[in-house]
């Protein structure tokens, strides 16, 4: 089974924090993406990455970087928190067209 | 562009009753098309999956969905809900080629009672 992990399951963060949020998976896959969920509006892709070193821009960017320094590994940051970025964020990886994705993580920035 | 529309915001439906979940879709082409479920404080659980061939499409937990190229439709079904199915389900098309971005709908949050 395809396994995807992330590195909190809530975070609280304060605003103008630096945040990290972190993604795994176990199965090699090559594409990575990072979605924000709010409610009502579905999944929104914030960034995601072909390989390794590899980011394209999604729909959201605004506010939010992407690192991916190694294949199995992509994380999400947040440079400065704003609490309009208070939502639940869902990583998810793939190799053919389905996505497999992580149980994600609800951040709060208070 | 691609686009998903899940018209129904919140269904309830008691337990043991039929159940089906709108999905719309724009695109050009034969989509994929997928319906995941997301349990209350998890992830997405890919449900079923479209890519070509047979229209009716059946899935894990007794679901099924049929693709309708006529009405730009994929509705999810189940003859007969339990509550465990209390759940958010998302539509999502993705294109048919080598980028396959993902665009998901809105949701359907579905509630159950006993």
């Amino acid at each position: 089974d395809v396994k995807v992990t992330q590195s909190s399951r809530y975070l609280v963060k304060r605003t103008g924090e630096k945040v990290f949020l972190e993604c795994v998976q176990d199965m090699d896959h090559e594409n990575m993406f990072w979605y924000r969920q709010d409610p009502g509006l579905g999944l929104r892709l914030i960034y995601f990455s072909y390989d390794v070193k590899m980011k394209e821009k999604g729909d959201i960017p605004e506010g939010y970087s992407v690192s991916r320094e190694k294949k199995e590994r992509f994380s999400l940051i947040l440079e400065s928190a704003s609490t309009n970025q208070t939502s639940m964020y869902l990583c998810a990886s793939r190799t053919g067209p389905e996505q497999y994705f992580g149980p994600g993580t609800r951040l709060t920035v208070t | 562009a691609q686009s998903v529309t899940q018209p129904d915001i919140h269904i309830t439906v008691s337990e043991g009753a039929s159940l089906e979940l709108r999905c719309n879709y724009s695109y050009g082409a034969t989509p994929y098309l997928f319906w995941y479920v997301q349990s209350p404080g998890q992830g997405l659980q890919l449900l079923l999956k479209y890519f070509s061939g047979d229209t009716l499409v059946q899935g894990i937990k007794g679901f099924e969905a049929e693709f309708k190229r006529s009405q730009s439709s994929f509705n999810l079904r189940k003859p007969s809900v339990h509550w465990s199915d209390a759940a958010e389900y998302f539509c999502a098309v993705g294109a048919n080629n080598a980028g396959n971005m993902l665009t998901f709908g809105g949701g359907t949050r579905l509630m159950v009672k006993p």
